[in-house]
């Protein structure tokens, strides 16, 4: 149980173009869900919270204009990255709890989707 | 705001056991998880400590000393599967977690 998935895995793009990113739980519903960016050989920077039904949580820094987030369901948040240039380029990797039967301290994180931008 | 510090980079032995160790600067937090990551992959839930102490599950074991504002993770009985990365994170209220830099672990025959 408690899996997330995102699609698309890898996604390249040209710049000034906008590239949309879902994540879903599979077996579980997640009233919030967690956006993280990761560079090569870097740690995991939360960029925002996805809290299903009203508007996301932007961490300091982060452009809420260009990340735009959408939590429309209880298993579906998607990123989309608003004219993309060549330093969005990153790993992006949502979480997810399940508030039911995961442990409160327990985080389920997607596989990622790697996005370069051209 | 809140900072983690752990060792860049260690190297061990198979069958060895290593601590990766985490210091914190916070203002308030719940508790402090382990993550595991391979490269390219996912990061994976290992461990966590709402409360000072040790606590094990299997080969790893995580502690806690909020008092010194440090905790680690202990592998035991290394294998070369071990080799990955490793990330302290602070959960705070609203179930945030605030990564740490990171620590490579590299497991030699």
């Amino acid at each position: 149980g408690a899996v997330v998935s995102q699609h698309p895995s890898r996604v390249i793009c040209k710049s000034g173009t906008s590239v949309k990113i879902e994540c879903r739980s599979l077996d579980f519903q997640a009233t919030t869900m967690f956006w993280y960016r990761q560079f090569p050989k870097q740690s995991l920077m939360l960029m925002a919270t996805s809290n299903e039904g009203s508007k996301a949580t932007y961490e300091q820094g982060v452009e809420k204009d260009k990340f735009l987030i959408n939590h429309a369901s209880l298993t579906l948040s998607t990123l989309t990255v608003t004219s993309a240039h060549p330093e969005d380029s990153s790993f992006y990797i949502c979480s997810a709890r399940d508030p039911i039967k995961g442990e409160h301290y327990e985080q389920y994180f997607g596989p990622g989707t790697r996005l370069t931008v051209t | 705001g809140q900072s983690l510090e752990q060792p860049s980079e260690v190297t061990a032995v198979e069958g060895a056991i290593v601590q990766i160790n985490c210091t914190y600067q916070t203002s308030g937090f719940y508790g402090l998880s382990w993550y595991q990551q391979h490269d390219g992959g996912a990061p994976t839930f290992l461990s966590y400590n709402g409360l000072d102490g040790l606590e094990e599950t299997g080969r790893f074991s995580s502690f806690l000393s909020r008092s010194d504002s440090y905790g680690y993770l202990l592998l035991q009985e290394l294998q070369m599967k071990d080799s990955a990365s490793y990330f302290c994170a602070l959960m705070d209220s609203s179930y945030k977690l605030i990564f740490g830099s990171g620590t490579r672990l590299l497991v030699r025959p």
